[in-house]
């Protein structure tokens, strides 16, 4: 079954630092993975995903994630941290069978000190 | 704006009572998805429906049930509630439920069961 891990339930930040969210997969075929932002008491928004068309994924708001298939790993960054990122940020990967449903992780919570 | 509607945003029952949650999903997407999002267990796969028909299910409880009308949209029934049910329900919908498809989520529908 698929399934991905995300590496820290909170990550905080300074303005202008990067930002580095981790999250690792478990896939028995090569993976359709996402990565989505929930703002407070909004609906999740889809920041990218990966296809398999390229290894580095750029997103919206200047995000990117890359992936790494000999580490199973997706990584979400951000060169310089802002302070309307703090938000929550989900990992997944779609489900194989016929459904393609998305797996999700935990979620990171990202604070963005000033 | 996904272009998925959710109704209602928020909802007060008490236990024991039956609550009807509606979902549009985006023009033209067949395939819908129920998410259950809560603090301790997270973003849950509940079901999916494709053109109609049931095409997944995952953890939803007996008590649950949902369906697909013609015209798309879909409805999740949560019946003899409990406190424990108390979470944000998400809809989602996709085009043909294909792999790599992008899921779309609205914005959810806060349940508290008191």
């Amino acid at each position: 079954a698929q399934s991905v891990t995300q590496l820290g339930s909170h990550v905080s930040v300074s303005e202008g630092a990067l930002v580095l969210l981790r999250c690792n997969y478990s896939s028995s075929v090569p993976p359709y993975l996402f990565w989505y932002v929930q703002y407070p008491n909004q609906g999740l928004q889809l920041l990218l995903k990966y296809t398999s068309a390229a290894t580095l994924v750029k997103g919206i708001n200047g995000f990117e994630a890359e992936f790494k298939k000999s580490e199973t790993s997706f990584h979400l960054t951000k060169p310089s941290a802002h302070m309307s990122d703090a938000a929550e940020y989900f990992c997944a990967v779609s489900e194989v069978d016929s459904s393609y449903k998305l797996i999700f992780g935990s979620g990171t919570r990202l604070l963005v000190r000033p | 704006d996904s272009g998925v509607t959710q109704t209602p945003k928020h909802l007060i029952t008490a236990t024991g009572q039956r609550v009807t949650l509606r979902c549009s999903p985006r023009s033209g997407d067949l395939s819908v998805y129920w998410y259950q999002q809560s603090l301790d267990q997270g973003l849950q796969f509940l079901i999916q429906y494709y053109n109609g028909e049931e095409r997944a299910k995952g953890n939803i409880l007996e008590r649950f049930s949902a369906q697909q009308f013609p015209d798309l949209h879909s409805e999740l029934n949560l019946s003899s509630l409990e406190l424990g049910d108390s979470a944000l329900y998400f809809c989602a919908s996709s085009p043909q439920g294909s792999s790599g498809n992008t899921i779309y989520f609205g914005e959810g529908s806060w349940l508290t069961v008191v």
